[in-house]
Formats: structure tokens, sequence, C-alpha cells
């Protein structure tokens, strides 16, 4: 199964700075997704972007930008301009695209603390 | 707002005993998945019906079943239920299954305490 690797549990950031969120992943499959998810207080999971493995530009959302290197299963995620609504756990997650059950594969997230 | 509505919010139970949570997907999705989230763990995928039929079985155990009905909602049964088994359980949906562009949409969850 795949596995996904978050190995920042904690990270901290200035209000208005930038922070980098990493994830790796292991996978044998060439075509695959990645996500990362936000998870504030009220714990409902958010989509904060996307990318499909077979673009090989970087997907943004805004402030939110992610670094993939395909070769060397890395997915980061940067936060630029960070702002205190922004504070939450974020959690990097796989999905296959394969034509089997589709489900994510989680990492263990980082949570993230915003210090105005 | 996620489209996705799962019932109860909240659930406090004791050891042994069994209990359903139900998760309404959104409209026109056909696919539903569930998954676990122990504290401070990420999520661990349960299982996943589309139309009414199982597609996929991750770690899910022996004494926890699903369905989907007709209508596509689906109900996640716990029964023997142990103090591990603590956890905010979460439903998603999607339209469809496997290839590509499939979003999933996750509910609110449902957080269960065994006392």
């Amino acid at each position: 199964a795949q596995t996904v690797t978050q190995s920042q549990p904690e990270m901290s950031v200035q209000e208005a700075e930038t922070v980098t969120l990493s994830c790796t992943y292991d996978t044998s499959e060439s075509d695959y997704y990645l996500f990362w998810y936000k998870q504030p207080p009220s714990r409902q999971m958010i989509l904060v972007i996307r990318q499909e493995a077979y673009k090989q530009q970087n997907a943004t959302e805004n402030r939110f930008s992610v670094n993939f290197q395909k070769a060397a299963k890395s997915f980061s995620l940067k936060i630029s301009d960070s702002q205190l609504g922004d504070a939450a756990m974020y959690f990097c997650a796989y999905r296959s695209s394969i034509n089997t059950g589709n489900q994510f594969y989680f990492g263990t997230g980082t949570s993230l603390t915003v210090i105005p | 707002d996620s489209g996705v509505t799962q019932t109860p919010k909240h659930l406090i139970t004791a050891t042994g005993q069994r209990v359903t949570l139900r998760c309404s997907p959104r409209s026109g999705d056909l696919s539903v998945y569930w998954y676990q989230q122990s504290l401070d763990q990420g999520l661990q995928f349960l299982i996943q019906y589309y139309n009414g039929e199982e597609r996929a079985k991750g770690n899910i155990l022996e004494r926890f079943s699903a369905q989907q009905f007709p209508d596509l909602h689906s109900e996640l049964n716990l029964s023997s239920l142990e103090l591990g088994d603590s956890a905010l359980y979460f439903c998603a949906s999607s339209v469809g299954y496997g290839g590509r562009g499939y979003e999933q949409y996750f509910g609110p969850g449902t957080r269960l305490t065994v006392t």
C-alpha cells in the first residue's frame, strides 16, 4: 500500500511570513493525485490544493502553492503571507488514479501555529 | 458546507455496545467512503461503496460493517465497541470511483466516545 509521510509534527510561522510543510510518499504507480487538506479546530476537512502527477506544473491556489518533485516523491506545501486563519492541522494525501477503490492515503499531519 | 451530511454529530456509548453512523452523500454522488481519525492521527480508510456495492476495503475491523442503500445513503455499524474505537468518523462522497478527476467531499464527521 502507498504510504505518506509528514515528518514535521508541528510548525510555526509569524503572521505575514511564509512557511513550507513537507510531505513525502512512496508508490510504484506513475499516475496519481496528491492533495493537501486543512483541518481547523472544527475538524472539518477542507481541500486546500491538489496536484495531478502527470502535470509538471506546480499547482497554486491564491496564497497556497506546492513544490511537486515526482522523482523524489516529494510534495511540499508553501503558504505565503500567513494569516491567523491558516492555523490548523494540515494533512497530505495520496490517491491512486487506477480503477480501484480510489481511497485516500493520509499522512499523520502537521500542526501549524500562526504567531501574531 | 460540502453537501455531505453525517448524523449524529456526537455519540457517547459504553463498551460492548453497538452504534450506527449515518451518511448522506452530495446530490449526484454515487461513491461513499468511510474514514476513521483517532486522536492526533491521520485519517485511515475503512471502506468504500459505489452505487450500493462494496468497492474497496481498508483497515476495517470485523466488528465494523457498512452498507449503502438504494437512496445512496450509507451506514457504518460498529459493534462490541472498545475504548480504542473512540474516534472521529468521516464520510466522504464522490461522483464515481477510480480514474481521474473524482473529488472527494468530506462530511463534518461523527465524534464517537466509548466509555
